[in-house]
């Protein structure tokens, strides 16, 4: 089963609006990755939050974390219609090796 | 290499006949995962290695699916007696290791096609 899930489902926004993104998860963590994936092919790394940080930022783009609540939110600033994709949060779940395990997704479309 | 790679990256294959799928990962990079992904759908985890070693098999869905990786580089995942659900989009990744927590280099995936 799936360790994590985005909300929403998916997105529609005008080119210049914020997107939000949500991320929950079950079990405890090492770390959090988000990847983003144009085209249903192969996913390209975002940004990753270690279970000790609390708020990440990378260009356009800040996270957070918040293990109490198991839950983490991918912000895009100033979304750009490059940006339409979908969007996967990634749980590094500690199982004796790190298993890197992803969420549903968020379809993110970004209209001009 | 400069990226994970795979192939093919289509195979249309008839039900009941056997396809093996093919990783190249980075060089030097330890870990592997396979996912699959079905259409609309999110990514599946299937199995990883470190090293040459599967400490996690749990993904697999039926043993029909079997995968090895060999000299810490090259990766098979073979799918026997291929079945119509088995179609998919089948990702690779590695990462420098899994301890330390890196980011995962994906390849484009191989979508295959059971018919």
């Amino acid at each position: 089963s799936q360790q994590g899930e985005e909300d929403p489902q998916a997105l529609s926004i005008q080119e210049g609006e914020n997107a939000t993104m949500n991320c929950s998860y079950k079990t405890s963590i090492n770390n959090l990755q988000w990847y983003r994936q144009n085209s249903g092919r192969g996913l390209v790394h975002l940004i990753l939050i270690r279970s000790n940080e609390r708020e990440k930022h990378s260009g356009r783009l800040r996270v957070t974390l918040d293990t109490s609540k198991k839950s983490s939110s991918l912000l895009i600033t100033a979304s750009r219609a490059a940006d339409t994709a979908s969007y996967f949060c990634a749980t590094g779940v500690n199982t004796g090796f790190q298993k890197l395990v992803f969420g549903t997704g968020t379809r993110l479309l970004v209209s001009p | 290499g400069a990226g994970v790679s795979q192939s093919p990256s289509n195979k249309v294959t008839e039900k009941g006949k056997d396809v093996e799928l093919r990783c190249d990962p980075i060089s030097g990079h330890t870990a592997l995962y396979w996912y699959r992904q079905r259409l609309g759908q999110g990514l599946e985890f299937l199995i990883y290695f470190q090293g040459n070693s599967a400490p996690d098999k749990s993904g697999l869905p039926s043993d029909r699916f079997s995968a090895e990786r060999t000299g810490e580089s090259v990766s098979t995942l073979t799918i026997q007696r291929t079945q119509q659900e088995d179609s998919a989009v089948y990702l690779c990744a590695s990462s420098l290791d899994n301890l330390g927590a890196s980011e995962a280099f994906f390849g484009q995936g191989t979508r295959l096609t059971v018919v």
